[in-house]
């Protein structure tokens, strides 16, 4: 059973920073792409950023560039966001999502962690 | 970036009706890569259709998705109670990934 744990969540500063790891289990990690989407309270989901199975390529959405990075353990089946130089309007519970087999969906979700960037 | 409206933004049904739901894009999008997600209160979302009209592992067949180019239905043939949810339309296209605002089935 393919299992996605988020963490590292919590209330935070703007200009501030925080780390999100999502642990994953059940499935060959290094196999799958690797995503963050998020969604802030009442509204719609949003992309945020992909690390990619096939040449560890990592993408991002206009919003995050250049704030976030995401990055990936193998060895240790962990996928994290870095979130550096926050903003309010980041606040949001943020997903680890498991890419599809072939094409370029999200197939297994985990529960989430919430981030609140407040003074 | 490839926009994705849907439409309605609600649709007010009862338990066995049909329900049609509308995923518009701003420019084509691969068939390959639109799918289709259910989102119920507190729950993360759940992948129902990819490809625009292959079914995930366990959705019921209740669940259809079509459409081509710029235009694509999710189909809920008889809504059963645990079907009234949100549902997004998702793409990928250039290295990015796009959803739409979503569309609310609520009980009429």
């Amino acid at each position: 059973e393919v299992q996605l744990l988020e963490s590292g969540g919590g209330l935070v500063q703007p200009g501030g920073s925080l780390r999100l790891s999502c642990a994953a289990s059940g499935f060959t990690f290094s196999s799958y792409d690797m995503n963050w989407v998020r969604q802030a309270p009442g509204k719609g989901l949003e992309w945020v950023s992909t690390f990619s199975r096939s040449d560890s390529s990592t993408y991002y959405s206009d919003s995050v560039q250049g704030r976030f990075t995401i990055s990936r353990d193998k060895s240790k089946n962990m996928l994290y966001l870095q979130m550096n130089n926050l903003r309010v309007e980041d606040t949001a519970k943020y997903y680890c999502a498991k890419g599809g087999s072939v094409w370029y969906y999200f197939d297994q979700w985990g529960q989430g962690t919430l981030v609140t960037v407040s003074s | 970036e490839i926009v994705l409206t849907q439409s309605p933004g609600t649709l007010s049904l009862s338990p066995g009706e049909r329900a049609t739901l509308f995923c518009r894009a701003s420019q084509t999008v691969s068939t390959s890569y639109l799918a289709w997600y259910q989102q119920k209160p507190g729950q993360a979302p759940r992948l129902l259709i990819y490809a625009a009209s292959s079914r995930a592992t366990g959705i019921p067949d209740r669940f259809s998705g079509s459409g081509s180019g710029t235009d694509f239905t999710l189909t809920i043939s008889r809504l059963e109670p645990e079907d009234f949810a949100v549902y997004y339309c998702q793409q990928y296209g250039r290295s990015l990934w796009t959803f739409g605002q979503g569309t609310k089935v609520e009980i009429k």
